[in-house]
């Protein structure tokens, strides 16, 4: 069973369109991160969110981190052909060794 | 600055043979963890090692795989007698401590391929 839901899986819109991609779980965490992974890199940080019902704006970026802390949604206004990337969520497990884990991620395309 | 280090950025090994694969930490890192990607899936935790430690193994197949973070030198992830199913993205992470929501920061990955 996947730790973190995401959806969609695939997402092809045109330049300019706003979405929103989300990241659901049945578990609570005590935060949950976002990240952008372009083909060939590595992922790269986009923003941690803590505290519940928060909400952070990264330029077109918005991040929210639900009420109960066990679900988070991205949505990005105006997108451009530079936003495209796969989306993942990642948060760190309870107790133990806090390891990182990872949903499956949004895969985007902004076409031109 | 530098950052996350990992190399070689692509590795091509036949069945069988062995595969190395080296990160070296952001400078002032201890904490280093290794994730596995395939095609279309997102990371899956490995192994979490902290200098001379292996802190959580959880994710390693129980075979063939070794992970190490000496106390000199870059973390090294080692897949003996490797097999197609083991060609795949490996990243590398580091992190400055395990204090809770502390940022980890990836390496560009090493492509394994077995042919």
């Amino acid at each position: 069973t996947q730790l973190l839901e995401q959806s969609p899986q695939f997402l092809s819109i045109q330049e300019g369109e706003n979405l929103t991609v989300y990241c659901n779980s049945s578990s609570v965490f005590s935060s949950l991160q976002w990240y952008r992974q372009e083909p060939g890199e590595g992922p790269v940080l986009l923003v941690t969110v803590v505290t519940g019902g928060e909400v952070k704006k990264l330029k077109r970026l918005t991040f929210q981190f639900g009420d109960a802390r066990k679900d988070s949604s991205l949505h990005i206004t105006a997108a451009q052909p530079g936003d495209t990337g796969l989306y993942l969520c990642a948060a760190l497990t309870q107790g133990g060794s806090e390891k990182l884990v990872f949903g499956k991620g949004t895969k985007l395309t902004v076409n031109p | 600055n530098a950052g996350v280090m990992q190399n070689p950025r692509h590795l091509v090994r036949r069945r069988g043979q062995e595969a190395r694969l080296r990160c070296s930490p952001m400078k002032g890192h201890s904490h280093v963890y290794w994730y596995r990607q395939l095609p279309e899936e997102g990371l899956k935790f490995m192994v979490y090692l902290q200098k001379e430690n292996i802190i959580d193994e959880s994710g390693m197949p129980k075979e063939r795989f070794s992970a190490e973070f000496p106390k000199e030198g870059p973390s090294i992830l080692r897949i003996q007698q490797v097999v197609r199913g083991d060609s795949a993205a490996y990243f590398c992470a580091s992190s400055p401590s395990r204090a809770r929501n502390t940022e980890a920061f990836f390496g560009q990955g090493t492509r394994l391929t077995v042919v």
